[in-house]
């Protein structure tokens, strides 16, 4: 069985700091996904890589597949980038499993 | 277009009724989820619906039914809920079935079970 683990579990930072945001996973993928909850519930999907490296705006996503783990970078924070971003691995049979979530909050 | 719609957004149920929550997507997607999220935990796939007619269980199943009503509808219906039942559920839609197809969300339906 695959087991996520993110870190740290709970994020507070400055506006215009660099954020990293670590998923470790245990067993081999096919995808990782990184998603954004915000404060209202709604759940929304950033990114999904396989390899390499992904680039939205100031959001990064990039994968290790050899050490299992990726990283999700936000440059330039701001206010509105306070959510909770969610991490999910999909292997064998093809189900996701999701992770428990970073909680993010950058104070103005 | 709508996205994926969920009905109703909240609800508060006592033990032992019965209740189903409507879920609803207008992208063509194939694939239908139903997910529950807990405090503390990562979402857990309750059901899923990988292409009309077909359903199958998840991770935690138990005291749950579907229907896949149709392409667009994907329906949870709780038959004796239990204050273990209280939840915020997701459901979600993808193109096609399987982890690496991107998937969509609905707003959430936060139930709770006196």
């Amino acid at each position: 069985k695959n087991e996520v683990e993110q870190s740290p579990q709970n994020l507070t930072a400055q506006e215009g700091e660099f954020i990293t945001i670590n998923c470790s996973y245990s067993v081999g993928i096919s995808a990782l996904h990184w998603l954004q909850q915000h404060p209202g519930g709604g759940i929304v999907s950033l990114f999904m890589l396989s390899s390499g490296k992904k680039k939205h705006g100031r959001l990064i996503a990039t994968i290790n597949i050899q050490e299992k783990h990726s990283s999700l970078h936000i440059t330039a924070s701001h206010p509105r980038d306070s959510a909770v971003y969610i991490c999910a691995v999909s292997w064998g049979d093809d189900k996701i499993i999701f992770g428990k979530g970073t909680r993010l909050h950058i104070l103005p | 277009n709508a996205g994926v719609t969920q009905t109703p957004k909240f609800q508060v149920l006592k033990t032992g009724q019965s209740m189903t929550l409507q879920c609803a997507q207008d992208m063509n997607h194939n694939s239908m989820y139903w997910y529950r999220q807990d405090p503390g935990m990562g979402l857990r796939l309750i059901y899923y619906s990988a292409s009309e007619g077909t359903t199958d269980k998840g991770e935690v199943p138990n005291g749950y039914n579907v229907s896949r009503l149709n392409k667009r509808e994907f329906s949870l219906r709780l038959e004796s809920a239990a204050p273990s039942q209280t939840s915020v559920y997701f459901c979600a839609s993808s193109l096609l079935w399987g982890g690496s197809n991107e998937q969509f969300f609905g707003p959430g339906t936060r139930l709770t079970v006196l």
